[in-house]
């Protein structure tokens, strides 16, 4: 099955600055990339995804970034802000099942 | 309802007590899923269906069970609670067909087991 790896663990970084969180996935017939953002005690959402035909994909201070050669994908967040303070994971969807394989987290702290 | 909806929210549970966490959407959603989540383990797919009357086992499905008789129902049972099932447990859904789609999570369960 697909297996997801999430760099780093944890993340502190200044208000203001950026924050990079990357991911490797196993399966090359994964199409489809969301990344899900966790406060503390809530569900996870949905704040961004992108599927395997498209390379980039914007929305206002997050982006993500797709490398099929790779096989690695990356979430970007500019400008961070302290609400942006959660747990984030990637994910990959396989290309036969249609199930989510999980990184296991990246925890971000914006100080402020 | 609306959306997708765990029950109960949280549940202390003695060992070897059998337990049945509820999920209930009514997005009609094809797909269903049950995560468990543990700290520095992320989400770890427990047990799945693709459409009512199918289920699938998830990377973790020992002393675990599912079902679905229908499309908006999707429990999960454990047959004898283990303290190794402490967890928060998250329900989703996906109501996309094919390769692509994002998931609808419940707000989740969380169950100590002592």
């Amino acid at each position: 099955g697909e297996n997801v790896e999430q760099h780093p663990s944890t993340l502190s970084v200044q208000e203001g600055d950026s924050a990079v969180i990357k991911c490797t996935y196993s399966d090359s017939a994964s199409n489809y990339f969301p990344w899900y953002k966790q406060e503390l005690g809530k569900r996870p959402q949905l704040i961004i995804d992108i599927r395997s035909n498209v390379g980039e994909k914007k929305d206002q201070r997050i982006a993500v970034t797709l490398n099929k050669t790779a096989k690695h994908f990356s979430l970007h967040i500019t400008e961070t802000q302290p609400e942006d303070s959660a747990v984030y994971f990637c994910a990959a969807l396989g290309g036969d099942d249609y199930k989510l394989s999980f990184g296991a987290g990246t925890t971000v702290t914006v100080r402020a | 309802i609306a959306g997708i909806t765990q029950a109960p929210t949280s549940q202390i549970l003695a060992a070897g007590r059998r337990m049945t966490l509820r999920c209930t959407q009514d997005m009609r959603h094809n797909a269903m899923y049950w995560y468990r989540q543990d700290l520095g383990l992320g989400l770890r797919l427990i047990h799945y269906s693709n459409t009512a009357g199918t289920t699938g086992k998830g990377e973790v499905p020992d002393g675990y069970s599912v079902s679905r008789a229908n499309t908006d129902d999707f429990p999960l049972t454990l047959a004898s609670a283990v303290p190794s099932q402490t967890s928060v447990y998250f329900c989703a859904s996906r109501g996309s067909s094919g390769g692509s789609g994002g998931y609808t999570f419940g707000s989740g369960t969380r169950l100590t087991v002592v």
